[in-house]
């Protein structure tokens, strides 16, 4: 059973759109919410990252947005550029350091 | 600085064949994990090490080994293979301290038949 649902599964976004990717979790220790990229045939490299105790984060093109008393965040990418296409996992962590990934979100931007 | 690397990058098993995926990194990262990925799942924990000479079970452990006796690598066995194990195997290593973030080796793309 996974700790983290992720939603949707597949997306297709014009280019210049905005990419939403939602995610849900029930464990309240959760401590850390990274968001991982995936281009196909590598290796998951880490996008951005938030802790509980912010609402947003935002990096350039890419914005998580946090709630914490529902026990969501999501991942938005503004201006989608083709180069953004890729697998995206939302992600969390307590102290351990041990991750739980959702199930992955393919992302396709159209030109 | 080559990061995370994962030997072989591609291998075919016939179920009950043994083998061992070899991870290496040279960031001296004091944490270290095995993950597998199968569409719609994510990826899932198999076993991870928190330093030298020690590991433990993840999420999936079962039907794996692992070994941690240099810092820098990390293997992962499988005794009997099952084509149940068929997947993609991504070792990842982390500095130690509050640091959260892990960084990922290629995938290793192993077939059971």
């Amino acid at each position: 059973q996974q700790q983290v649902k992720q939603s949707p599964q597949s997306l297709i976004v014009q280019k210049g759109g905005i990419s939403i990717i939602n995610c849900a979790y029930e464990n309240t220790a959760f401590d850390y919410f990274p968001w991982y990229q995936q281009f196909p045939g590598k290796g998951p490299a880490l996008l951005i990252a938030i802790r509980p105790d912010v609402s947003e984060k935002k990096e350039g093109r890419f914005t998580i947005s946090f709630n914490k008393s529902a026990k969501q965040f999501s991942l938005h990418i503004m201006d989608s550029q083709p180069g953004d296409s890729a697998t995206y996992f939302c992600a969390a962590s307590t102290n351990d350091y041990k991750l739980s990934f959702g199930a992955g979100t393919t992302v396709t931007v159209r030109a | 600085n080559a990061g995370v690397t994962q030997t072989p990058k591609f291998r075919v098993l016939k179920t009950g064949q043994s083998m061992t995926l070899l991870c290496a990194q040279d960031m001296n990262h004091e944490y270290m994990y095995w993950y597998r990925q199968d569409p719609g799942m994510g990826l899932r924990l198999i076993h991870y090490s928190v330093g030298e000479g020690t590991t433990a079970k993840g999420e999936v452990p079962d039907g794996y080994n692992v070994s941690r006796l240099k810092k820098q690598n990390f293997l992962l066995g499988l005794e009997s293979a099952a084509p149940s194990q068929t997947s993609v195997y991504f070792c990842a290593s982390k500095k130690g301290g509050g640091s959260y973030e892990q960084y990922f080796g290629p995938g290793t793309r192993l077939t059971v038949t």
